[in-house]
């Protein structure tokens, strides 16, 4: 079963606004990250935020972990174009990663 | 460029066959991770190489297996091949010093392999 679970599945939104995307998880965990892809090609490391931190940001990109409820968030701030990709969180799980399904984001001009 | 390389780039195979994917991870990481990208199941972990041993095992069949070679470089080599192997095949690799996901993976460009 998927340790991470992205939502929404899919997110439209008007370049220049804030994309929230959730990530919920079933167990505990050590640290957990997000990822981007662009369609068809490899996965590119966002942001890691470890179990014992609140909030971490990367320039637009704005990653929260609420530990007690088990869930994570990744704010994009004024999006732009270049944004358009799937989202996806992974969390560890007896030492393996588990990939959520991912978050397929939007920007329309 | 994540310095991850995979070959060959894309495997058009037929059912019932074996193929040999590359990889060769980014220079000074001794990780080495294989994951599966299908439409229905997602990006599943396959299994991690960290310095020649296996260190984690996921969903990985039984007609799959892989190493991880003294040059750290790993093959992932696929059995019995049928129609729902069909899927992306990604590579990545990580600077892991002990355990497992403390550190950020590079992924390589993916493999995509057709089974007909």
């Amino acid at each position: 079963s998927q340790q991470g679970e992205e939502d929404p599945q899919a997110l439209s939104i008007q370049e220049g606004e804030n994309a929230t995307m959730n990530c919920s998880y079933k167990t505990s965990i050590n640290n957990l990250q997000w990822y981007r892809q662009n369609s068809g090609r490899g996965l590119v490391h966002l942001i890691l935020i470890r179990s014992n931190e609140r909030e971490k940001h990367s320039g637009r990109l704005r990653v929260t972990l609420d530990t007690s409820k088990k869930s994570s968030s990744l704010l994009i701030t004024a999006s732009r174009a270049a944004d358009t990709a799937s989202y996806f969180c992974a969390t560890d799980r007896d030492d393996k990663i588990i990939f959520g399904k991912g978050t397929r984001l939007h920007i329309l001009p | 460029d994540s310095g991850v390389t995979q070959t060959p780039k894309h495997l058009i195979t037929a059912t019932g066959q074996r193929v040999t994917l590359r990889c060769s991870p980014r220079s000074g990481d001794l990780s080495v991770y294989w994951y599966q990208q299908s439409l229905d199941q997602g990006l599943q972990f396959l299994i991690q190489y960290y310095n020649g041993e296996e260190r984690a095992k996921g969903n990985i069949l039984e007609r799959f297996s892989a190493q991880q070679f003294p040059d750290l470089h790993s093959e992932l080599n696929l059995s019995s091949l049928e129609l729902g192997d069909s899927a992306l095949y990604f590579c990545a690799s990580s600077v892991e010093l002990a355990g497992a996901f403390y550190n950020e993976q590079f992924f390589g460009p993916g493999t995509r392999l057709t089974v007909l």
